[in-house]
């Protein structure tokens, strides 16, 4: 089965920089995955990292290192509308999504 | 990437009593998930819905609580039976997302939210 841990919450300044830790377990890796969730609304897919490294789209980035069970989420510049719960995920090798607990970041002004 | 529905956005219910929520796809999906979400929790996935089959449960929901029907490529719905107010919660449905070339990236429609009294 898949074991994932983040972190509760995180608080930060509006134009500063988060960085969100997943650490997984799981008995065969397929990828892993981030998605926001606005208060009231659907999770949205944020990336998808497979390989080693670190993975940008514009202030958003996801590093994987795959040997260390561990990911994370770097948000950049941050805005007011950044504010959302990110949510960890990896595959269960049949089509399946395993989520990890969630992380509420709240931007503050 | 698809046009998720689901009806109803949100109802209020009393106990002892069913709702089926609908979810309609505007394309044709193999897979289609529901899940449930309580208060200021993560993803609980319930079942897997395919056309054609039985629908697959996780551990922990059984279907005589949480019937499934697939009976098309675009649609599914998924009965909260004889609730309770340990019911309430959002329900949400998923497809497939095939924008990033990864069979297991989900999309997700907009959740229904369910208040058991």
């Amino acid at each position: 089965g898949q074991n994932i841990d983040q972190p509760t919450e995180m608080t930060a300044t509006e134009g500063a920089i988060v960085q969100i830790n997943c650490t997984y377990q799981t008995s065969g890796f397929n990828g892993l995955f981030w998605y926001q969730q606005h208060a009231g609304e659907a999770p949205t897919f944020l990336s998808y990292n497979v390989l080693d490294g670190l993975e940008e789209k514009g202030r958003f980035s996801s590093f994987l290192s795959r040997s260390k069970g561990y990911s994370y989420l770097l948000l950049k510049e941050l805005q007011m509308k950044d504010s959302a719960s990110y949510l960890c995920a990896v595959p269960r090798g049949d089509y399946k999504l395993s989520f990890g607990a969630g992380t509420t970041v709240t931007v503050r002004a | 990437s698809a046009v998720i529905s689901q009806k109803p956005s949100r109802d209020i219910c009393q106990r002892g009593t069913s709702l089926t929520i609908q979810c309609q796809v505007d394309s044709q999906v193999t897979m289609m998930f529901w899940y449930r979400q309580q208060p200021g929790q993560s993803l609980t996935l319930i079942a897997t819905a395919n056309q054609g089959s039985e629908a697959t449960y996780e551990s922990g929901f059984v279907i005589d609580k949480f019937p499934i029907s697939r009976p098309n490529l675009t649609f599914s719905t998924l009965t909260v039976s004889n609730m309770s107010p340990e019911d309430s919660s959002i329900y949400l449905c998923s497809v497939e997302d095939p924008r990033t070339g990864v069979q297991e990236t989900q999309y997700f429609g907009p959740g229904t939210r369910l208040l058991v009294l």
